[in-house]
């Protein structure tokens, strides 16, 4: 039973690129949420996948999006890259079985550097 | 603003020592509280969760946490720890009907033998 995947595992970039970073979530889970940690911090929520849609957004801005497939697997994708946006950024798979709450199940996450 | 506030921030025990972690959250409502664990080198692991009922709740590896309503704590708990415990562990909250987990700092934990 695979667990949560993601990739790459670490991913260097310029200042003002724009980066995508992929998720596949546990099988059998249809719901995708990406946190990032910076270093020393706790995960931070950017968003919370379902049915292809955007459900629910912590505190992040536009340049945050993200993207979920007929396949559950999703993708967040960060524009305009900056200094600040290094960091450890993790997806979390769960499934939705009704009203809440669920179990979330991180992947090994996404190294990412902004020289 | 909903927070979560981990006062210890790095702990060093020797084995067999007791451990207690402390947590307390800022939310007025009804929250979901959770233990997660992150061992060298590895990806963050669920310990233990509260959702209802019985406020003293037990984990894997022996781990246990009590929720106190009252004071809005969920503190982790283990009698005798072991050198493989070494880790850093994070509580975190989601409000009720949500699955926003949000994390404390975390604690990193260092057992010697």
């Amino acid at each position: 039973d695979a667990g949560v995947t993601q990739s790459p595992t670490h991913l260097i970039k310029t200042r003002g690129q724009q980066v995508t970073l992929r998720c596949s979530p546990k099988s059998g889970h249809d719901t995708v949420s990406w946190y990032q940690q910076a270093l020393g911090q706790g995960p931070q929520f950017i968003f919370q996948y379902y049915e292809e849609e955007e459900r629910q957004r912590g505190n992040f801005p536009d340049r945050f999006s993200g993207h979920q497939f007929p396949n559950y697997s999703s993708e967040l994708n960060v524009n305009a890259l900056l200094l600040g946006d290094s960091a450890l950024y993790l997806c979390a798979s769960s499934l939705d079985s009704g009203q809440g709450p669920h179990e979330q199940y991180f992947g090994p996450g996404t190294r990412l550097t902004v020289t | 603003a909903q927070s979560v506030s981990q006062h210890n921030h790095h702990v060093i025990l020797s084995e067999a020592a007791s451990l207690e972690l402390g947590c307390n959250y800022s939310y007025g409502g009804t929250v979901n509280l959770f233990w997660y664990v992150q061992y060298p080198g590895q990806h963050l692991q669920l310990l233990l969760k509260y959702f209802s009922g019985d406020p003293l709740v037990k984990g894997i590896k022996g781990f246990e946490a009590e929720f106190i309503k009252s004071k809005f704590s969920f503190n982790l708990r283990k009698p005798s720890v072991q050198w493989s415990d070494t880790a850093e562990y994070f509580c975190a909250v989601t409000p009720y009907l949500t699955d926003k987990l949000i994390f404390g700092t975390g604690t990193r934990l260092q057992v010697f033998p």
